[in-house]
């Protein structure tokens, strides 16, 4: 079974400023996708950024961006030129490109505090 | 933009009621999930249902629950007889082909009293 982790319970960085939150996992699969996910106090899911494993290239969403190690099986994400409203739980997933069902196996989740 | 819809937001229940959450999935997508959260822990995988049918389910997803599209549009959660432990967040996401990301829609808060 796939396992997500996330060794960060909290991170906190100034408005502005650049942000990276942490994410391994553990898979014998080659293929497979990886999300990054914004949970609001709203706690509504909200998709930030997703990357296919067969690419090498690190997906960009705007201020948004990850540094995917397939090697060593990493998935950090970029938060560059944090704003007030980037304040929001995050949570890493892994998603098996296997089977019809392909559930997501989330991590723990890293709270991220922007200070003004 | 296309969302997922649940209703109600926020369900309160008593221990041992059965309760159905309702969820309206993206008209065009083809696979469908629920997931919960217990506040402050992490978000888990219930059920995925695709062509009519459950295509997987996990531990948590015992007799109590079951899965129902009934009418084309919308797809429902029951619990049939509900206990404190049952208390969370439940998320219905959607998607419409494997490499596609879910929807999630906004959850519906569960209370069991």
């Amino acid at each position: 079974a796939q396992t997500v982790t996330q060794s960060q319970p909290e991170m906190s960085v100034q408005e502005a400023e650049t942000v990276t939150l942490s994410c391994t996992y553990d898979t014998s699969e080659s293929d497979y996708y990886l999300f990054w996910y914004k949970q609001p106090p709203s706690r509504q899911m909200i998709l930030v950024i997703r990357q296919e494993a067969y690419k090498q290239q690190n997906a960009t969403e705007n201020r948004f961006s990850v540094n995917f190690q397939k090697a060593a099986k990493s998935f950090s994400l970029k938060i560059s030129d944090s704003q007030l409203g980037d304040a929001a739980m995050y949570f890493c997933a892994y998603r098996s490109a296997q089977g019809a069902g392909n559930m997501l196996t989330f991590g723990g989740g890293t709270r991220l505090m922007v200070k003004p | 933009e296309p969302e997922v819809t649940q209703t109600p937001s926020h369900q309160v229940t008593q221990m041992g009621q059965e309760v159905i959450l309702r969820c309206v999935p993206i008209s065009n997508h083809l696979y469908f999930y629920w997931y919960r959260q217990i506040l402050g822990q992490k978000v888990e995988f219930l059920v995925s249902f695709y062509n009519n049918e459950i295509s997987e389910k996990s531990e948590i997803f015992d007799d109590q629950f079951s899965v129902e599209r009934p009418d084309g549009s919308n797809f429902t959660l029951k619990i049939r007889s509900t206990k404190l432990e049952d208390s969370a967040m439940y998320f219905c996401a959607s998607r419409v082909t494997a490499n596609y990301g879910y929807t999630f829609g906004s959850g519906t808060r569960l209370t069991v009293v």
